[in-house]
């Protein structure tokens, strides 16, 4: 089946410092790959995506790669800052056909938290 | 697009009343999404809708917990009766099939 398993939070960084945030998936076609994030209050929002293989996604200083061979989508950022606080999702959108299509599979979230 | 619209932003109601939440799409968008975010369980999808059917409500939790979308710009979510277990934050999300889902700003449910 179709899953995403991200590191377990919550995650606490003093501004510019370089993060990490481990997400590794498991999928029966061929999946799209998301993060997103979401701020005190408020919805998911998409921070990047990837669509196949090789493929990064970046936004806002923020990177990941879909790297098949690892099926993993680890989020990156060279240095943070306090308004990046967030709770982070993984998520994978399985575009094979049958009754999954269009579906998304999230992570947990993982809580992050920085300081000044 | 204004976005995917919910509405109420807050809800207080009293155990056994009957709760509905609503949610506007975007237009164009084939699937919909309704999740259920709590701290203890995280971001669980109660069911969602291709082509106003609905795909897969197995994420729906009880008898008490209904779902439609009698056309392509409009979902209900109810619960009858309410229970304090159900207080928990509401997302609707739409997308077209294999793009990014746009998510709603969220109903958050208190029940007393």
């Amino acid at each position: 089946g179709n899953s995403v398993t991200q590191m377990e939070g919550p995650v606490t960084l003093s501004e510019e410092a370089f993060l990490t945030i481990n997400c590794t998936y498991t999928a029966t076609g061929y999946p799209s790959l998301f993060w997103y994030v979401q701020y005190p209050g408020e919805g998911l929002q998409l921070l990047l995506k990837a669509t196949k293989a090789d493929d990064k996604g970046s936004n806002k200083g923020f990177e990941a790669t879909y790297r098949k061979e690892t099926t993993s989508f680890h989020l990156e950022k060279g240095s943070v800052q306090v308004s990046d606080s967030a709770v982070y999702f993984c998520a994978l959108s399985d575009r094979s056909r049958g009754s999954t299509l269009g579906r998304l599979y999230f992570g947990r979230g993982t809580q992050l938290t920085v300081w000044p | 697009d204004a976005g995917v619209i919910q509405s109420p932003r807050h809800e207080v109601t009293e155990m056994g009343q009957e709760v509905t939440l609503r949610c506007k799409p975007i237009s164009g968008h084939d699937y919909l999404f309704w999740y259920r975010q709590t701290m203890m369980r995280g971001l669980e999808l109660l069911i969602y809708f291709n082509n106003n059917v609905p795909i897969d409500d197995s994420g729906m939790p009880e008898d008490r917990f209904s779902a439609k979308m009698p056309n392509a710009s409009f979902s209900n979510l109810k619960i009858q009766p309410s229970e304090p277990r159900d207080s928990a934050v509401y997302f609707c999300a739409s997308t077209s099939r294999g793009t990014e889902a746009f998510f709603g700003q969220g109903t958050r449910l208190t029940v007393v």
